[in-house]
């Protein structure tokens, strides 16, 4: 069983348009992420959701919407699609959001999205 | 922002213990060292953590100075599919008072044959 889940794993697509990508974990846990790596494989934090609530919020355009139906989905809709969006978008999730007891900081990641604008 | 420094790069023969440093000289007291690693294409992969003990688990060991300024994760006999980017990471706060994972650069090991 796939800890943390993501679809698509690939996605091609033209300049302006506005997509999706699903995450879904089955570990219980009550945090989620979603990071980004660039071509320079640096990876940033993007959003942190902790029981359905956004608690991280990094300097990302407002043309990304986290959206959190439920502790076990994160979804990351992306408006208005530009050339510089192109990378491998993360999800993660932790069993909380780093209360400093060490074990519930550990993140699980999803197997990536590649998302190519053209 | 990352907290940490790590070497660029190490190469390890297959078989051998790989050891990879890390630089936190601005660690504080309730902060825990992390270690992932990263598979080419793969998502980042938790190893390990520890907070001033030294650790061991089934994939690596931590060692963590006394001062706690340094850490060395250590593979303790190195295969040709321990070729990864490895990430030392403190976490540190973001603006909303909550705590981030924030990964540097990370030293890419090579396990050679």
């Amino acid at each position: 069983d796939t800890a943390v889940s993501q679809t698509p794993k690939y996605l091609v697509t033209q300049m302006g348009n506005d997509k999706s990508i699903k995450c879904e974990q089955n570990l219980g846990h009550d945090t989620m992420y979603w990071y980004k790596q660039d071509s320079k494989k640096f990876l940033k934090i993007m959003f942190s959701y902790n029981n359905k609530e956004l608690i991280i919020n990094e300097t990302v355009p407002n043309r990304f919407s986290p959206k959190s139906p439920d502790k076990a989905h994160l979804n990351l809709h992306i408006n208005s699609l530009e050339l510089g969006d192109s990378a491998v978008y993360f999800c993660a999730s932790s069993q909380d959001f780093g209360s400093g007891r060490g074990f519930g900081d550990t993140q699980y990641f999803g197997p990536g999205t590649r998302l190519t604008v053209l | 922002d990352a907290k940490t420094t790590q070497p660029t790069s190490m190469d390890c023969a297959e078989g051998r213990a790989a050891n990879l440093p890390c630089n936190h000289s601005t660690i504080s007291g309730n902060e825990y060292v992390y270690w992932y690693r990263q598979i080419h294409s793969q998502g980042p992969q938790y190893i390990i953590h520890g907070l001033k003990n030294n650790e061991t688990n089934e994939m690596a060991s931590l060692i963590i100075t006394e001062d706690r300024k340094s850490s060395t994760l250590i593979l303790p006999h190195a295969t040709l599919r321990d070729t990864a980017v490895y990430y030392c990471i403190v976490r540190v706060e973001s603006s909303g008072g909550y705590q981030k994972v924030t990964f540097g650069i990370g030293t890419k090991l090579q396990v050679i044959p």
